[in-house]
């Protein structure tokens, strides 16, 4: 588990601001995750990547940029938050057919 | 897409008791069925997994079974300990998405020693 890290792991941000979360991965997994965890819908899938400079969107994508210029490296950034992007947000990675590592989330906070 | 869902949303057993917590799923061509388990304030972590060519899995206490046909599948805790106390994610996943997964709401377990 040590292998997947998330920075920072607490945010308190205002509205309109940019922020970017970081994700590393230390195992040179092909595929990471960014998930969302909210009371009462469980864990969402917001991108995911299968390699480097390649992405796609999940299932709740909108206000939301990914880019993975490095295998290691997948950083989420929230372009302008709003308050409905306050949430924990969870990094995962995995080798093919692997299972998926969660890093230890991001607590971010929309004021 | 893809639709999981779990139930029951809460359990509460006591120590020695089993747990059963099912999962449906919507997409046929999902093969990839695994459960998670999280601690308040930790990140989720697998306990277990199944993928669509096999029936039942089992790893000690905890096993998971799985039918194709009907499209749920299950799991199941045996003389459970207060430390199995957590909240427990099915998930489901299909190709070719890289095993992202759709998780289902989650279920909170309580074992009262």
């Amino acid at each position: 588990d040590a292998g997947i890290t998330q920075s920072p792991r607490y945010k308190i941000t205002e509205t309109g601001r940019q922020v970017t979360l970081m994700c590393h991965q230390t195992w040179s997994h092909s595929y990471m995750f960014w998930y969302r965890q909210d009371l009462g819908h469980g864990l969402r899938l917001i991108y995911y990547s299968a390699a480097a400079d390649i992405t796609d969107k999940g299932e709740v994508p909108d206000g939301y940029v990914v880019s993975r210029s490095k295998t290691e490296n997948f950083p989420l950034t929230l372009e302008s938050a709003t308050r409905s992007q306050t949430s924990v947000y969870f990094c995962a990675s995995s080798g093919v057919e692997d299972e998926q590592f969660f890093g230890p989330g991001t607590r971010l906070t929309v004021l | 897409g893809e639709n999981v869902e779990q139930h029951p949303s809460t359990l509460s057993v006591q120590e020695g008791d089993s747990a059963v917590i099912k999962c449906t799923y919507s997409d046929s061509a999902s093969n990839y069925f695994p459960w998670y388990k999280q601690e308040l304030g930790k990140r989720p972590q697998l306990i277990i997994d199944i993928r669509s060519n096999v029936g039942e899995k089992k790893d000690q206490r905890i096993a998971v079974t799985l039918n194709k046909t009907a499209k749920h599948f299950s799991l199941h805790i045996t003389e459970t300990q207060p430390e199995d106390s957590a909240v427990y994610f099915c998930a489901a996943s299909r190709p070719p998405t890289g095993y992202a997964l759709n998780f289902g709401k989650g279920t909170s377990l309580l074992v009262t020693p």
